[in-house]
């Protein structure tokens, strides 16, 4: 299958720092991509929508300052969590439509902790 | 709107069971359906999808699931359950713009 990846795989960082989160397609390009926070022991919550070349959409509920996305590429999105705080220690995963577009490659996770 | 409800969040079998994990979906039109698979501290791995076509799906790992229309469900089976089999399964749907909807995941457990 197309393979997604993500760096970093694990961060800490202090509150009130941002962290820069990247998802790359390796294989394939993706003019679009998916975001997703999981809380443990929990099912998969999509933040936003990256879009190549065009604005983020994002889901009800989520700050769209607080979690910037920048599509720069057909292979990389980036999440950047501004002002992080401690509730946002979360497990954060990205995934891209390849294909018949109707199915999603998951890169591996990155796993966020915030002090 | 679409949904995902996956009936029992632990389900646990031993080593040589059937596993058996539900799935039931709602969907205004015929979706597309996936079944994912996590182990811990990763992202999700495709076991296998429906999108047209024969409704009962062979996936990776031995798994299968059958699509059927008049029950609303997608139900996740292996004849012959392994310990590495023990992970998070997810079951999802896709038919609005690529956007999938994720049920609350079933942890799979397998005893010796």
């Amino acid at each position: 299958g197309a393979v997604v990846s993500q760096h970093p795989s694990r961060v800490i960082c202090k509150s009130g720092t941002s962290v820069k989160i990247e998802c790359r397609s390796l294989d394939f390009q993706a003019t679009t991509m998916f975001w997703y926070r999981q809380f443990p022991k929990q099912s998969l919550m999509l933040m936003a929508t990256s879009n190549e070349g065009s604005k983020a959409t994002y889901e009800q509920g989520v700050e769209k300052d607080k979690f910037l996305i920048n599509h720069a590429s057909l292979t990389l999105s980036t999440l950047t969590v501004t002002s992080a705080h401690p509730e946002d220690s979360s497990f954060y995963i990205c995934s891209a439509p390849t294909g018949g577009k109707e199915t999603q490659y998951f890169g591996p996770g990155t796993r966020l902790l915030v002090l | 709107a679409q949904s995902v409800t996956q009936l029992g969040s632990h389900v646990s079998v031993s080593e040589g069971a059937l596993v058996l994990l539900r799935c039931n979906y709602s969907s205004s039109v015929p979706p597309y359906l996936f079944w994912y698979v996590q182990y811990p501290n990763q992202g999700l791995q495709l076991l296998l999808k429906y999108t047209t076509g024969a409704t009962l799906v062979k996936g990776i790992n031995g798994f299968e699931a059958e699509f059927k229309k008049s029950e609303t469900s997608f139900h996740l089976t292996k004849p012959s359950a392994h310990m590495s089999d023990a992970a998070e399964y997810f079951c999802a749907v896709n038919n609005a713009g690529n956007m999938l909807t994720f049920g609350g995941g079933t942890r799979l457990m397998v005893k010796p």
